[in-house]
């Protein structure tokens, strides 16, 4: 066990509909990432959050986003959800903002499946 | 821009020594060398990091050549239950907006099969 939290752990929807993922990162740190983790894509960079501001944004859709709250759990809302957005979405977490250099706490991951 | 690249796939036997290889030719100056390990259906984990050289822990060593061109994560007698996905990330230290993003690329990683 992480420390991090994701809810929910599965989540099916339909195309054109719009969800919320939500992760509570360890007791402690302040910095949330955000992945995507398809088939043919491996596991892509999506967003950081460090302290309720963004600090690096990966690969993320237009059609996506995410904030960090003051309590610093964050969620990653997707919308007008189209098939290939089927995927298992993981949140991180690292005591800073480090980015690569800082060592990650993956939590267990929500897994999306679009109909 | 640090780009990664590593095997798609190997395999070993229980027992073995298993050195993956990841090569990074334009690593610069302030990049640091991590890997993690990702089992099915579970996000990964923090393997080690390295700068330079050599680093041990107790569940694998990191070489460094002077060149930092390349590194090569050691399972040292590895078992079934290291059947996995290993991805080698190298990146600078983020302490500003904006920065670090390319240092968090995952990619496809390394699919090592132990067999018994």
């Amino acid at each position: 066990d992480s420390g991090v939290t994701q809810t929910p752990k599965h989540l099916i929807t339909a195309t054109g509909q719009r969800v919320t993922l939500r992760c509570s990162p360890r007791s402690g740190d302040l910095s949330v990432y955000w992945y995507q983790q398809s088939l043919d894509q491996g596991l892509q960079f999506l967003i950081q959050y460090y302290n309720g501001e963004e600090r690096a944004k990966g690969n993320i859709l237009e059609r996506f986003s995410a904030q960090q709250f003051p309590d610093l759990h964050s969620e990653l809302n997707l919308s007008s959800l189209e098939l290939g957005d089927s995927a298992l979405y993981f949140c991180a977490s690292s005591v800073e903002g480090g980015g690569a250099v800082s060592e990650q706490f993956f939590g267990p991951g929500t897994r999306l499946t679009v109909l | 821009l640090a780009k990664t690249t590593q095997p798609i796939s190997m395999d070993s036997y229980e027992g073995q020594e298993v050195n993956i290889t990841c090569s990074h030719n334009n690593i610069a100056t302030n990049d640091y060398i991590t890997w993690y390990q990702q089992f099915p259906s579970q996000g990964p984990r923090f393997i080690i990091q390295g700068y330079k050289t050599k680093v041990t822990n107790e569940v694998a060593s990191l070489f460094i050549p002077a060149d930092r061109k390349s590194s090569t994560l050691s399972l040292p007698r590895v078992s079934l239950s290291d059947t996995a996905v290993y991805y080698c990330l190298v990146g600078e230290r983020a302490l500003y907006s904006g920065g670090g993003a390319d240092g968090l690329t995952f990619g496809k990683g390394t699919h090592l099969i132990i067999q018994p």
